[in-house]
């Protein structure tokens, strides 16, 4: 799995601009990927999913974008609002979320700037 | 909101004791995922049980046991808590294979 920093990267964006959110996963093995927000104090929160026979996810103002061939996973955030600022963490599992649990990357912390 | 319930909210103890936290899965839930998360870091994976049996564990000790209950509410104990286990604790239900429901979390304070 990925190892983990101490430090979280920080993404700052204006209030109306679009974000892009990058993860690099670990495991060729994986074939289920999520994307999760967390914001202070709370669990984390589903946003969005891939699965690997997917390259492109869209939700309501999200999309996820998955490359298998250099295990990257972005998420795209259009439109950001106030609500929007919180910790970014990706995730990946095989089989769906299953026996082998969630292994999360690092996350990034998003900022909205009025 | 998920459904999911965590309690205790906020747990302080020292180090050598032994911690009990419980997990309420969302309605029709029958797999429970515990997961440790330290500050500033990515939740870790330390188990999961599926219809009362563990199904899967991460790289934690053995001193980290569960429990689900035949309504599919779980337990995490931690046993001989070290300095380290200071962490939120969070429990995550779903149906096997599907996409996990995360509660708000144990904060454990270690002193």
């Amino acid at each position: 799995g990925e190892s983990v920093g101490l430090h979280l990267p920080t993404l700052s964006v204006q209030e109306g601009d679009n974000s892009i959110i990058n993860c690099a996963y670990s495991n060729s093995a994986s074939d289920y990927f999520i994307w999760y927000k967390q914001e202070s104090g709370k669990g984390p929160q589903f946003i969005i999913d891939i699965r690997s026979n997917m390259d492109k996810r869209q939700g309501q103002r999200v999309t996820v974008l998955l490359n298998k061939t250099v295990k990257h996973l972005s998420l795209q955030i259009a439109a950001t609002q106030p609500g929007d600022s919180a910790v970014y963490f990706c995730a990946e599992t095989r089989g769906g979320g299953g026996a082998d649990g969630l292994t999360f990357g690092k996350g990034t912390h998003l900022i909205i700037q009025p | 909101e998920t459904g999911v319930t965590q309690s205790p909210t906020h747990l302080i103890k020292t180090r050598g004791q032994q911690v009990t936290l419980r997990c309420s899965s969302q309605s029709g839930h029958n797999t429970v995922s515990w997961y440790q998360q330290a500050l500033g870091q990515g939740p870790q994976f330390i188990f999961q049980y599926y219809r009362e049996e563990e199904n899967g564990r991460g790289n934690f000790p053995p001193r980290f046991s569960g429990l689900q209950f035949p309504n599919y509410s779980s337990e995490l104990n931690v046993n001989a808590l070290e300095l380290d286990d200071s962490a939120l604790y969070l429990c995550a239900s779903s149906l096997v294979d599907s996409e996990q429901f995360f509660g708000p979390g144990t904060r454990l304070t270690v002193l």
